[in-house]
């Protein structure tokens, strides 16, 4: 089955303890992000991946790291969250950007104390 | 930057009732998608619209791309408690091709 699974499903933390999220796909994709939403403010994307070894900052990067060592792979590290990293994190995946179609996971709910 | 804004932010009506979602912006886009989110899952495409003043229907939903690509609606007939969820517009545009997610509006249909 296609699909694009994240670990944990939920996260409860204190500030500053490294935490990292996991996201793998199993369609073969290229372009893999990273969004965070929150109420009223819709999907923000955090990181981008265009292909292994390439990554580039989306529009809220402050205060998260990404990695893309293997195409299937795209974890997301928070190397001293803070209360304001609160949310519900989803990794996605597509062929490419733009117009193709997003597969989105089933979200992360983080919360920092 | 570019901005799109989904009206009404929230939804909730009786089982059979028609309703419209409008998705807007003061930027062009080149496709706009719309996605549907129910809880605990993440957003799913419903579609894809491309050129300005297209319209297409997905069963019970028509979706229009507006004639200047700036704007969207999705109008759902006879809705359904099925049609519950978080319905979210997405624009690509600009130099980068990126995806702009709209604010979102939440439907609640009630039995």
């Amino acid at each position: 089955e296609a699909q694009v699974t994240q670990n944990p499903r939920y996260l409860i933390t204190v500030t500053g303890k490294k935490l990292t999220v996991t996201c793998s796909q199993n369609m073969n994709h290229e372009y893999m992000s990273w969004y965070r939403q929150d109420p009223g403010l819709g999907l923000r994307q955090i990181y981008y991946s265009m292909n292994v070894e390439v990554t580039d900052k989306g529009d809220v990067p402050e205060g998260y790291k990404v990695s893309r060592k293997e195409k299937r792979n795209f974890p997301l590290i928070l190397e001293s969250p803070s209360p304001n990293q609160t949310s519900l994190y989803f990794c996605a995946s597509s062929f490419g950007r733009g117009l193709d179609e997003q597969y989105f996971g089933p979200g992360t709910r983080l919360t920092v104390t | 930057t570019q901005l799109l804004e989904q009206s009404p932010q929230f939804l909730s009506i009786q089982e059979g009732e028609n309703l419209t979602v409008y998705c807007n912006s003061s930027s062009v886009f080149s496709s706009l998608q719309w996605y549907r989110q129910e809880p605990g899952e993440g957003p799913v495409l419903l579609v894809t619209v491309v050129t300005g003043g297209e319209v297409k229907k997905l069963k019970r939903l028509t979706f229009q791309f507006g004639d200047a690509r700036k704007d969207s609606s999705l109008h759902i007939t006879a809705a359904q408690p099925g049609d519950t969820g978080l319905y979210l517009c997405a624009g690509v545009g600009g130099a980068t091709n990126k995806l702009i997610f709209g604010t979102g509006t939440l439907l609640a249909v009630q039995p």
